[in-house]
């Protein structure tokens, strides 16, 4: 059973416009929500981490927010670069400290 | 390079062929993670490794598949008997125990199984 989804599963956007990644998760109890961003034949790399009294994270133009009584995440990238062509990977840490529950992600690609 | 470092990157192998992977953490992390990730998903928990001890594994690691840490620094990920089915990224996290939400990921192996 996936305890996290990711909508849309994919996304065309053009350079310089802003767009939003969603994320469900019924994961309970919650920790920590992560957005990761993983270069095609890559690892992921951390963009985010937040915890339950968290609200919202940014790191560059990327923003995450977080509500934890709905039990959603969001991402949104501002002022799209080509180098954002990626999928971004919402991931959330229940009680387990190290088991983390995946989602299948987000393709995002960028063009000209 | 401090990061998660994984070898060999891509790996091309005939069905019933024996494969190890191997992966060397960041140098301080005590924890080491394996994941597998198929197409078009997100990683899937497959093992993880505190020191040198072996603390879970997912039941995805059927009994051709065996991870090793035998000294608490690099990992080694064995596949015997490779099935077409085990065609995927192969990924290596390692972290903290303190910051267990911290895992940092190597670039995976690829493997394809023929």
């Amino acid at each position: 059973k996936n305890q996290v989804e990711q909508s849309p599963q994919s996304l065309i956007i053009l350079e310089g416009k802003n767009c939003t990644l969603q994320c469900n998760y019924t994961v309970s109890p919650f920790s920590n929500l992560r957005w990761y961003k993983q270069d095609t034949g890559r690892g992921p790399v951390s963009l985010t981490i937040m915890t339950f009294s968290e609200n919202t994270k940014s790191n560059g133009r990327y923003t995450a927010t977080l509500d934890a009584d709905t039990k959603q995440s969001s991402l949104h990238i501002t002022a799209s670069q080509l180098s954002d062509s990626a999928s971004y990977i919402c991931v959330v840490g229940g009680s387990n400290d190290y088991k983390l529950s995946f989602g299948a992600g987000t393709t995002v690609t960028v063009r000209a | 390079d401090t990061g998660v470092s994984q070898n060999p990157r891509h790996k091309i192998t005939k069905r019933g062929q024996n494969v190890t992977f191997r992966c060397d953490p960041i140098s301080e992390h005590n924890r080491l993670y394996w994941y597998r990730q198929t197409l078009g998903q997100g990683p899937e928990f497959l093992t993880y490794f505190q020191n040198e001890a072996q603390l879970e594994k997912s039941r995805l690691l059927s009994d051709r598949f065996s991870a090793e840490r035998p000294k608490g620094s690099f990992s080694t990920l064995e596949i015997q008997r490779t099935e077409q089915g085990d065609s995927a990224m192969y990924l290596c996290a390692s972290s903290l125990s303190i910051s267990p939400y911290e895992q940092y990921f190597g670039p995976g192996t690829r493997l394809t199984v023929t």
